[in-house]
């Protein structure tokens, strides 16, 4: 049962531009949205968070959305920078629970 | 630098062997978690440790085991291991429970290749 899901495996964005990553999630109790980033033989690092309470959280040029109606969440990153290339994970938590991660999208900005 | 060590990068063995992952969680870091990232799959979130206790646990077969040492360094134990165990894992920490609070730190991961 995949809680949480990045429909979109891959993305390719032009420098300078606006990249948009979603994300979907089935279960109502999640209380804390996370997105993490990955390089190739690297693990994943936290970018940004937001709380079920807030519908918008943002840390310079990113910008993370959330649509609690939708059960949506979107990652915007302004203007996008080659070295944003790299795998994103969303990912959710209830409580004091387990983190549930997403399958990934892997953005790639063209030059 | 996430300041999570694993131990090996890499490892290759056969089917029906038994491995063990090793973790050094950040320095202060009380909580370890273990992931499986198998191929076009997300994070599979398999079990967590507290101050040398389990916490939660996930996704996690009997053929494996895990522990968390007084130092509080972590072990991964795989047994009886079939090509499907094929996958990197990875070790996280963090500096308490609530995740949101303390986000985790991954360290870069063990591929394992069962051949």
């Amino acid at each position: 049962d995949q809680q949480v899901k990045q429909n979109s495996p891959s993305l390719s964005v032009q420098e300078g531009r606006i990249s948009i990553l979603n994300c979907d999630y089935t279960n109502s109790m999640f209380d804390y949205f996370l997105w993490y980033k990955k390089y190739p033989a690297e693990g994943p690092t936290f970018l940004i968070s937001i709380s079920s309470i807030k519908d918008k959280n943002e840390d310079g040029r990113f910008t993370v959305f959330l649509n609690k109606s939708a059960k949506h969440l979107s990652l915007h990153i302004v203007p996008s920078q080659p070295g944003d290339s790299a795998v994103y994970f969303c990912a959710a938590i209830f409580g004091n629970e387990k983190l549930t991660f997403g399958t990934g999208t892997r953005l790639t900005i063209i030059p | 630098d996430s300041g999570v060590t694993q131990t090996p990068k890499h490892l290759i063995t056969a089917t029906g062997q038994r491995v063990t992952l090793r973790c050094s969680p950040r320095s202060g870091d009380l909580s370890v978690y273990w992931y499986q990232q198998s191929l076009d799959q997300g994070l599979q979130f398999l079990i967590q440790y507290y101050n040398g206790e389990e916490r939660a646990k996930g996704n996690i077969l009997e053929r494996f085991s895990a522990q968390q040492f007084p130092d509080l360094h972590s072990e991964l134990n795989l047994s009886s291991l079939e090509l499907g165990d094929s996958a990197l894992y990875f070790c996280a920490s963090s500096a308490g429970l609530a995740v949101h609070n303390s986000p985790l730190h991954f360290g870069n991961g063990t591929r394992l290749t069962v051949t």
